[in-house]
This record gives structure tokens, C-alpha cells and sequence, in this order.
């Protein structure tokens, strides 16, 4: 079975400093890769995604994730992390297999804080 | 094109009661997937729906939870005899088409507390 690991619980970093949020995954075969964020109280909103090609992939909001398939990862980074970052970043990965093509596995989330 | 919307956005109920989740999905998609999010925890699927299919339920516990996407209206998540292990927030997503590549779009969420 497919799953997501974010090592980190809870992240805080300087408003201005560079983010890099962990992702480690395990799938049989080529993953579909996903970052989502989650504002308190708010639905999730889609910064990323991967299926293939090339292996650095840019999103929303100045984000960027880097495939890589030897170690199993997909972590997110930012250069210059802002106060409105502030929010819980999941890491998902997709399709099952089978017929579930729909279904997302995620990570446990990472709270990222940002001090002024 | 408004999102995926989804009532009540908080539910108390007392043990015992049931709980119905509402969740209408974006406009022309047809695939809705539901997903619970225990305290501190990710999202855990639960259920992936059609018009009027259960297509992969695998994530649905067995008992007292059901799931609905008729043909006209929105789709229902349904839970009857809460119990306090039901506290957790319960987003619905839904996508245009079927199949892994295609974004699934969440609503804001039905915040669950069972006193």
C-alpha cells in the first residue's frame, strides 16, 4: 500500500528565510505527487503537482517541489517564506491503483509558523 | 464559478444521533471523494463516488457510515448513531474527470463534534 511521510510535525522559520518541507513517499510504481495547504478552518488548496516529466515542478505562490525518484521524495521549498505562509502543508500521493484512481493518500501535515 | 460547497460548516451532535454532511461539487464534475481529518492527523479517504455509484468505498468504516451521490442534489455522507470517535473534520473534494492526473478541488469542510 501507498504512503506519505512528512517527518516534521511543526516547522518555524524567520518571515524572509528559505522553507524546505520534507517528503518521503512509498509506491510500487511511478507516483502522482501533490502538495496541498490548509489555512486554520479552511479547506485545502492545491500549490503543486507532479506526473511526470521534468522533475522540478513550479506552483502557486512561489512555491517549487523537486521529484526525486532515488530517494523517494518530494519536498517543497520556498526562497523567501512570508507571514502569510503561515498555514498546515500536506504532501499527498495518488492513484491507488486499481480502480480507485481518485484516492489521495497524505502525509500527517507539517504547521509551518513564521516569525516576523 | 463558485467551489466546492459544503453544509453545515459545524455539526454538534449528541451520541447516539445521527449526522448528515452535505457537499455539493464544483460545476460539471462529477466525481466527489470524501476524506476525514482527525485531530492532529492528515486526511484519511473514505469514499469515492459517481452520479449514482459507489466507486471505491475501501475507506468507509464498516458499520453506521454510508455515502450517497444521486442523480439530482448533493452528495450526503451519512452517519447514524454518532459516537464521540466521530469528532473530526469531514471534507469533500470533487474532480471534472476520472483518473489520478486530474486536481481534486476541497471545500471548506463540515467540522463534527459529538458531545
Amino acid at each position: 500500500a501507498q504512503s506519505v511521510t512528512q517527518p516534521d510535525i511543526h516547522i518555524t522559520v524567520s518571515e524572509g528565510a528559505s522553507l524546505e518541507l520534507r517528503c518521503n513517499y512509498s509506491y510500487g510504481a511511478t507516483p502522482y505527487l501533490f502538495w496541498y495547504v490548509q489555512s486554520p478552518g479552511q479547506g485545502l488548496q492545491l500549490l503543486l503537482k507532479y506526473f511526470s516529466g521534468d522533475t522540478l515542478v513550479q506552483g502557486i505562490k512561489g512555491f517549487e517541489a523537486e521529484f526525486k525518484r532515488s530517494q523517494s521524495s518530494f519536498n517543497l521549498r520556498k526562497p523567501s517564506v512570508h507571514w502569510s505562509d503561515a498555514a498546515e502543508y500536506f504532501c499527498a500521493v495518488g492513484p491507488d491503483g486499481g480502480t480507485s484512481y481518485g484516492k489521495l493518500t497524505f502525509g500527517q501535515g507539517t504547521i509551518l509558523t513564521v516569525h516576523p | 464559478n463558485a467551489g466546492v460547497m459544503q453544509n453545515p460548516r459545524h455539526l454538534v451532535r449528541r451520541r447516539g444521533q445521527e449526522a448528515r454532511l452535505r457537499c455539493s461539487p464544483m460545476k460539471g464534475h462529477s466525481h466527489v471523494y470524501w476524506y476525514r481529518q482527525l485531530p492532529e492527523e492528515g486526511l484519511k479517504f473514505m469514499v469515492y463516488l459517481q452520479k449514482e455509484n459507489i466507486i471505491d468505498e475501501s475507506g468507509m468504516p464498516k458499520e453506521r457510515f454510508s455515502a450517497e451521490f444521486p442523480k439530482e442534489g448533493p452528495s450526503i455522507l451519512r452517519i447514524q448513531q454518532v459516537v464521540r470517535g466521530d469528532s473530526a473534520a469531514y471534507f469533500c473534494a470533487s474532480s471534472l474527470n476520472y483518473g489520478g492526473t486530474d486536481e481534486q478541488y476541497f471545500g471548506p469542510g463540515t467540522r463534527l463534534t459529538v458531545t
